[in-house]
């Protein structure tokens, strides 16, 4: 079966650093990769997705950017974290329909 | 622009009568419809989908009714149990786009 798995679940950041975080499924290949961001009380935002190693779609600009080094890993990264970036991020993964979430990384920034 | 969104923000219910969560959608290109359970601290777990060729798609304690007319979604949770209690989320997906979220309903369970 197919599981993905995120982390870390939760970080806390200073303003200015920098940011990785990671997301890797299992059990599948050539998934679909998704980053949302999920702000308090809120729907999920897309901010990036993946058809392919190398292929990323932006959604929204930002301060963030993603990579997809291999099939099935998905990377979110910021080179200098703002206040705003804050929240929930989900990676997400799918072929054809659902997505399937993982458990998610609670951003705090300092 | 097109949303999709959630009649309310906060629906209480018995434990054991059955729930029922809406959703009002706008975009008529929307040709596939899905329903998430998110708790706490974790992320949101399908729970059950639709595509716009159906009215009713049932699972195991829950049933989708998709109403194109009016574009409106709803799922409804038989017997309610404290298990249930979480926030659901509805989506739709018009062609090759990519979802789109409501802000989430929650299911708060009375004993």
């Amino acid at each position: 079966s197919q599981t993905i798995h995120q982390w870390p679940a939760t970080l806390v950041q200073p303003v200015g650093s920098p940011l990785s975080l990671e997301c890797t499924v299992e059990g599948t290949s050539n998934p679909n990769l998704y980053w949302y961001r999920q702000a308090a009380g809120r729907g999920l935002q897309l901010l990036f997705y993946s058809v392919g190693i190398g292929q990323i779609s932006s959604e929204v600009p930002q301060n963030l950017s993603a990579s997809r080094p291999q099939d099935r890993q998905f990377i979110l990264s910021s080179k200098k974290l703002l206040l705003s970036d804050s929240g929930f991020y989900l990676c997400a993964w799918s072929s054809g329909q659902p997505q399937h979430f993982g458990d998610g990384t609670r951003l705090s920034i300092l | 622009g097109e949303s999709v969104g959630l009649h309310l923000p906060t629906l209480s219910v018995q434990e054991g009568d059955n729930s029922i969560i809406n959703c009002a959608y706008s975009n008529s290109a929307s040709d596939y419809f899905i329903w998430y359970k998110q708790e706490s601290g974790k992320g949101p777990q399908f729970i059950i989908d639709i595509r716009s060729n159906m009215d009713k798609r049932q699972g195991q304690r829950v049933t989708v009714l998709l109403n194109k007319t009016v574009k409106h979604l709803s799922l409804q949770i038989a017997a309610t149990q404290p298990g249930d209690s979480a926030v659901y989320f509805c989506a739709e997906k018009a062609g090759a786009d990519g979802l789109t979220f409501g802000k989430g309903t929650h299911l708060i369970i009375q004993p």
